[in-house]
């Protein structure tokens, strides 16, 4: 049973669309992330929720826009794709505060 | 400015020979220090981290870290490579400014030779 589970773990779509990435976790977390990896393997984090709770958003486009459903989920939903947001995109969690964070298998994003 | 600096992007080493990845950060308060890695087409896998107290830290796969604050680095090493450890190896910091959040270094691919 994968404790953080992404879909889809693949994704093509053209350039203007708007599309969804989904994040489940198992392992009872309060704390759930989007990181974002780009061409270059250079990971930067893009948001955070606690407890459904925005707490970080690093300078991202407002073309982003997670939604936390409850614990166990965040989604990320990105509006009017472009080029440039072709990446894997990556969930995480972690637990009680200053542990380590779980990440799932990742998320590719093609945008052509 | 706050950074985690990873100096090699590409390490070969022979299988069966010892290993170290170096790892320098810029933070001023002691942060929380992980190392996490990462095989073709999969998600992160954590070694080990530092916390506190033993500034040797035991991880998975036979990894270790030593975390020495007089040079802010946290290096990774293991004393004898298997071919299984070809990956992508990333430092990470957690600033612990009270908001967790990971700052990844540049990563450093390593590749095994037989």
């Amino acid at each position: 049973d994968t404790a953080v589970s992404q879909t889809p773990k693949y994704l093509v779509t053209q350039m203007g669309n708007d599309k969804s990435i989904k994040c489940e976790q198992n392992l009872g977390h309060d704390t759930m992330y989007w990181y974002k990896q780009d061409s270059k393997k250079f990971l930067k984090i893009m948001f955070s929720y606690n407890n459904k709770e925005l707490i970080i958003n690093e300078t991202v486009p407002n073309r982003f826009s997670p939604k936390s459903p409850d614990k166990a989920h965040l989604n990320l939903h990105i509006n009017s794709l472009e080029l440039g947001d072709s990446a894997v995109y990556f969930c995480a969690t972690s637990g009680r505060p200053n542990t380590e964070a779980f990440f799932g298998q990742g998320t590719r994003l093609t945008v052509v | 400015a706050q950074s985690v600096t990873q100096p090699d992007i590409h390490i070969t080493v022979s299988e069966g020979a010892s290993l170290e990845l170096r790892c320098n950060y810029s933070y001023g308060a002691t942060p929380y220090l992980f190392w996490y890695v990462q095989s073709p087409g999969q998600g992160l896998q954590l070694l080990l981290k530092y916390f506190s107290g033993d500034t040797l830290v035991q991880g998975i796969k036979g990894f270790e870290a030593e975390f020495k604050r007089s040079q802010s680095s946290f290096n990774l090493r293991k004393p004898s490579v298997h071919w299984s450890d070809a990956a992508e190896y990333f430092c990470a910091v957690d600033p612990n400014t009270g908001f967790q959040k990971l700052v990844f270094g540049t990563g450093t691919r390593l590749l095994v030779s037989p």
